[in-house]
């Protein structure tokens, strides 16, 4: 069976640190992968998605990038972190096609 | 790109009594429609879904409508229980979800 894992599941880092979130997914192959983000008490907000090693499309400008470099395997990080990229991250797969997602348990990051 | 636009943004009920949550998007090549049920802390949870070729799908105490000319569609709880309280989340979709702001649900036993 297809599992995801994401982690760290809580992360406290200070202003201007470095940031590196995984996510992996296990039992697919060529999954369509993503980075959502979801403010306190707020929606969630599309970040990345990917559709294949080294295909990244961003959808919002910010201070985060994303990188795919392997199959199942994506990775989001920042260089400098701000206060406001606190927050809750999800990853999320699906199989190619337009089918439900499957979400990861998420990493809440808070930055101080 | 996908606007998705979901009301109301809180909804509170008593035990037994029924939930309608509505969303409309603005892309009509959106092709499918889920919706997802987030407990506290936890991950989005797909609970029901329904593609464009569809007009109306049932799970139980669950269902969603679709109306592809006005563009919105919408989700039915009948019957609710203290632990459908959660925030829900519809999303529309032609390659990427796009979602709603959510809904935070509250049934009052």
């Amino acid at each position: 069976s297809q599992t995801i894992h994401q982690w760290p599941a809580t992360l406290v880092q200070p202003v201007g640190s470095p940031l590196s979130l995984e996510c992996t997914v296990e039992g697919t192959s060529n999954p369509n992968l993503y980075w959502y983000r979801q403010a306190a008490g707020r929606g969630l907000q599309l970040l990345f998605y990917s559709v294949g090693i080294g295909q990244i499309s961003s959808e919002v400008p910010q201070n985060l990038s994303a990188s795919r470099p392997q199959d199942r395997q994506f990775i989001l990080s920042s260089k400098k972190l701000l206060l406001s990229d606190s927050g809750f991250y999800l990853c999320a797969w699906s199989v190619q096609g337009n089918h439900g997602y499957t979400f990861g348990s998420g990493t809440r990051l808070t930055v101080v | 790109g996908e606007n998705v636009e979901q009301h109301p943004s809180t909804l509170s009920v008593q035990e037994g009594d029924s939930a309608v949550i509505k969303c409309t998007y603005s892309d009509s090549a959106s092709n499918y429609f889920p919706w997802y049920k987030q407990e506290l802390g936890k991950r989005p949870q797909l609970i029901i879904d329904i593609r464009s070729n569809v007009g109306e799908k049932k799970d139980q105490r669950i269902a969603v409508t679709l109306n592809k000319t006005a563009k919105h569609f919408s989700l039915h709880i009948t019957e609710t229980q203290p632990e459908d309280s959660a925030v829900y989340f519809c999303a529309a979709s032609r390659n990427q979800f796009y979602f709603g702001t959510g809904t935070s649900l509250t049934v009052i036993p």
